[in-house]
């Protein structure tokens, strides 16, 4: 039971466009969301996070948008850069996952930003 | 620097062994988790600790086992009852405040490899 989920499992954007990883989630009970970045070999840094008693949350050149009646969010990377190349799992906490900051991962998108 | 040292970064392991993964992170952190991660797929939660002396079963605990005798330190071993330990190994740390999110912050991995 995938309760969250990233149905592209790679995108591809030029230098300086906009990039947009989505992600749909199940579980209504969900109460947090969070973006991580990962490169090969390496763990996952967390990039931003939102609650669910918002709709945006903007950090520099990331901003998170979160559609709770569609149970959708999404981040949009602007612009975007040959750096942020990587793997991007989206995670949400809460509902069944129990206790804790306890996090149900999505399958990660492999974003690469050509020259 | 403070931050989450995984130890070692590739590791053998013979048909029949039980190995142990190190996991410490000087964060002042209360919860600790592990991950595994297998291509194509997102993390997925072995087992978490919130405080010492105390841990809980992830989604895929069976083959493993856990200790956390310190704050600082929450060592996972994989039995020989673990069927496919090839596998990515994660391990997280996070803030555990009561009604306030926090994102958990992850190690570089330990890859593990069935000779």
């Amino acid at each position: 039971d995938q309760q969250v989920k990233q149905n592209s499992p790679s995108l591809s954007v030029q230098e300086g466009r906009i990039s947009i990883l989505n992600c749909d989630y199940t579980n209504s009970m969900f109460d947090y969301f969070l973006w991580y970045k990962k490169y090969p070999a390496e763990g996952p840094t967390f990039l931003i996070s939102i609650s669910s008693i918002k709709d945006k949350n903007e950090d520099g050149r990331f901003t998170v948008f979160l559609n709770k009646s569609a149970k959708h969010l999404s981040l949009h990377i602007v612009p975007s850069q040959p750096g942020d190349s990587a793997v991007y799992f989206c995670a949400a906490k809460g509902g069944s996952t129990g206790g804790g900051n306890k996090l149900t991962f999505g399958t990660g998108t492999q974003l690469k930003v050509e020259l | 620097d403070g931050g989450i040292t995984q130890s070692p970064k590739y590791l053998f392991r013979k048909e029949g062994q039980n190995v142990t993964l190190s996991c410490e992170q000087n964060l002042n952190h209360d919860a600790m988790y592990w991950y595994r991660q297998d291509p194509g797929q997102g993390l997925r939660l072995i087992y978490y600790s919130q405080i010492v002396n105390d841990f809980q079963k992830g989604d895929i605990a069976e083959g493993y086992s856990v200790s956390r005798e310190k704050k600082e330190s929450f060592p996972l071993t994989v039995t020989s009852a673990q069927k496919n330990p090839t596998a990515f190994y994660l391990c997280a740390s996070s803030i555990v405040q009561g009604g306030y999110n926090q994102p958990q912050h992850f190690g570089d991995g330990t890859r593990l490899s069935i000779l």
